[in-house]
């Protein structure tokens, strides 16, 4: 299996500009995550979604964020309009209820700077 | 809302050297707990996964613990080598499946 795939791996982008970014889990896997990581505030969990349902969105910092999940492999982190201050790198993971004590897979991640 | 600390927050060893990372959480209600390393500009790595019911989880040079009802996880490294260098994370998944995270641990071993 190629893991947990994102892209794009790195988007330089200027503020007001709408950000999409894009997460295909591993394959069987029924959850899927989305982190986000600074240096201030470290590993944050924004959204997670069980068979393509958002659970819990408590974590996305404002109306700013939305996350979608269309199929069970293919999820989007959109941001509109992007600030500098969402500048971040963010992480997508899944896993399965029945796999390996609920271990979570992490993909590489995608820097993204917001000038 | 529980609260995962790491301490301490960065750590230089020589090669060689036996270390411990130490994690603390505020509420003991966790279905597991992980430790992941990251390398710069790179994604987490899982290294070790203990359930709640688990003391202890080894891999290799390292070994992992969990005391649940202190609210304390300790990971040990054994023999520590350059390329142990990186950042460490703690992670507590409680019962919603809604992980939270330590800041991390960086780790610098000299040669």
């Amino acid at each position: 299996d190629a893991g947990v795939i994102q892209s794009p791996r790195h988007e330089v982008t200027e503020m007001g500009q709408e950000v999409t970014l894009r997460c295909k889990p591993i394959s069987g896997h029924d959850y899927l995550f989305w982190y986000r990581q600074t240096m201030m505030r470290g590993l944050e969990l924004l959204i997670y979604f069980n068979n393509n349902v958002p659970i819990d969105d408590s974590g996305m910092p404002e109306d700013r964020f939305s996350a979608k999940m269309p199929n069970a492999s293919f999820s989007t982190l959109k941001i509109q309009p992007s600030e500098p201050r969402d500048s971040a790198v963010y992480f997508c993971a899944s896993n399965s209820q029945g796999l390996r004590y609920n271990e979570q897979f992490f993909g590489p991640g995608t820097r993204l700077t917001v000038l | 809302k529980q609260e995962v600390t790491q301490i301490p927050a960065a750590l230089s060893v020589p090669e060689g050297e036996n270390l411990v990372l130490n994690c603390s959480f505020t509420d003991s209600a966790i279905y597991n707990l992980q430790w992941f390393r990251q390398d710069p500009g790179k994604g987490l790595t899982s290294l070790l996964l203990i359930q709640s019911s688990q003391r202890e989880q080894t891999s290799g040079r390292l070994n992992a613990s969990l005391d649940k009802s202190s609210g304390r996880s300790t990971l040990y490294i054994a023999a520590s080598q350059p390329g142990d260098s990186a950042t460490y994370l703690c992670a507590v998944r409680p019962v919603n499946n809604d992980m939270r995270f330590g800041a991390g641990t960086r780790l610098t071993v000299k040669p």
